[in-house]
């Protein structure tokens, strides 16, 4: 089993759609949690840490699920902008100094005119 | 404010020869560090991660080493290249918080020919 895994798509979903990505790790003592948006040949760049009681940041949620291992991002009203490639990362490590971030291949979203 | 260069931005290596990228962290004090590596049409592979000054971790056995010579700097060398070491190669870094995610430099393109 893949240390982190998700979906890679291709999610095609027209403007104003809501769209889900999940994502599931291996090691359930894993204690941080994110997520990345990667454009086209670019760096990735963080989007959203996830807690364990859930957030969110305008129009994005994240959740966690400890029991079932997997962590899912929404996107509600989707922009042609939020076309990107959403990365799953996983904190592997044992915490404090050691942090060891596993990241999923990730999820293309394209969003449609 | 923390800041992150890495470069070249692009390199074009022939087979066979060496390769030396830099990073450079700004603004912070004891980050961790860390080297990824992206191939093309996939996700981004750990090659190394740092905890401090000439402690490195090695996650893929590889052609490929690392080198933190300063707090702040953190080297990824190779004697000599494979066709297969070509990809976009980022540096991170991270502070120790558990919790902490991690910042990207722009990245390197290698292609190796």
């Amino acid at each position: 089993r893949k240390e982190v895994e998700q979906d890679p798509g291709p999610f095609n979903v027209p403007e104003g759609a809501t769209v889900a990505f999940n994502c599931t790790y291996s090691n359930s003592a894993s204690q941080s949690f994110f997520w990345y948006r990667q454009d086209c040949r670019k760096e990735p760049k963080l989007l959203m840490s996830v807690y364990s009681s859930g957030n969110e940041d305008g129009r994005f949620t994240a959740q966690l699920n400890r029991a079932s291992q997997y962590i899912s991002l929404l996107i509600r009203d989707s922009k042609l902008s939020d076309s990107a490639t959403y990365l799953c990362v996983v904190n592997m490590g044992y915490g404090g100094a050691t942090n060891k971030l596993i990241f999923g291949t990730g999820t293309l979203l394209a969003v449609q005119p | 404010s923390q800041t992150i260069h890495q470069w070249p931005a692009t390199l074009v290596q022939p087979v066979g020869s060496p390769l030396s990228l830099e990073c450079t962290v700004e603004g912070t004090s004891n980050p961790n560090l860390y080297w990824y590596r992206q191939a093309a049409g996939r996700g981004l592979q750990l090659l190394f991660y740092s905890v401090g000054i000439g402690q490195i971790s090695s996650e893929v056995p590889q052609n490929l080493s690392a080198s933190r010579p300063q707090d702040r700097q953190f080297i990824l060398s190779s004697k000599k290249l494979l066709l297969s070491d070509s990809g976009f190669y980022l540096c991170a870094w991270s502070d120790r918080f558990w919790n902490s995610p991690l910042h990207f430099g722009n990245g390197t393109r290698l292609t190796v020919t």
